[in-house]
């Protein structure tokens, strides 16, 4: 399994501040995925990145930004967190997105936006 | 936006009973994905399907992929309480020149000893 570690896994913040998630993997994986999961919703897209510094914008991206500096890590920033964007976010990476291929996913940093 | 329509949402049942999730759309996939999901962490991969009308079994699980690539069906033989968690459908599909995932609502199922 590739070993991909999120953190922080908990956090609660005001509306308003900045709030950074970080995920990182250990596989040397091309792909990476930011998703949130919320009830009714399943999992939603966010931003991916293809490459180190090359990443593009998902189905639901208004109000994050993403960074990619190294392969290994894989940067989600909420500039002024709003109450909207409490939910569960995963990341994800991805060999080769290739269609056979699993994505992998971390355990989830649940984030709470009062 | 290409759409996976998931069903049930919800299935509670006993354990021993049979059970089938769908997953259908209106567009076509390269292949179809199911990952399981414990409260947690996040999803694990079942079984990937490829080729229309594929079937793959594990155990007590049977996966089939429809003719056209549209749509799959989990089926679950006497399930037990363990089989217990939030199943996910996802296709793979090509949009602005890369493949990515798209992602069924879920299936929360919970079998009851």
């Amino acid at each position: 399994d590739a070993g991909i570690t999120q953190s922080p896994r908990h956090k609660v913040t005001e509306t308003g501040t900045p709030v950074t998630l970080r995920c990182h993997q250990t596989e040397n994986h091309r792909y990476m995925y930011w998703y949130r999961q919320d009830p009714g919703h399943g999992l939603r897209l966010i931003h991916y990145s293809y490459g180190v510094k090359d990443t593009d914008k998902g189905e639901v991206s208004d109000g994050y930004s993403v960074s990619r500096s190294k392969t290994e890590d894989f940067l989600l920033t909420l500039e002024s967190a709003t109450s909207s964007q409490t939910s569960v976010y995963f990341c994800a990476t991805w060999s080769a997105a290739y269609s056979n291929q699993p994505q992998h996913f971390g355990d989830g940093t649940r984030l709470s936006i009062l | 936006t290409q759409l996976l329509e998931q069903s049930p949402q919800f299935l509670s049942i006993q354990e021993g009973e049979n059970l089938t999730v769908y997953c259908n759309s209106s567009s076509v996939f390269s292949s179809l994905q199911w990952y399981r999901q414990e409260p947690g962490e996040g999803p694990v991969l079942l079984v990937t399907v490829v080729t229309g009308g594929e079937v793959k079994k594990l155990k007590r699980l049977t996966f089939q992929f429809g003719d056209a690539r549209k749509d799959s069906s989990l089926h679950i033989t006497a399930a037990q309480p363990g089989d217990t968690g939030l199943y996910l459908c996802a296709g793979a599909t090509t949009q602005g020149g890369s493949e990515k995932l798209v992602f069924g609502k879920g299936t929360k199922l919970t079998v009851n000893p």
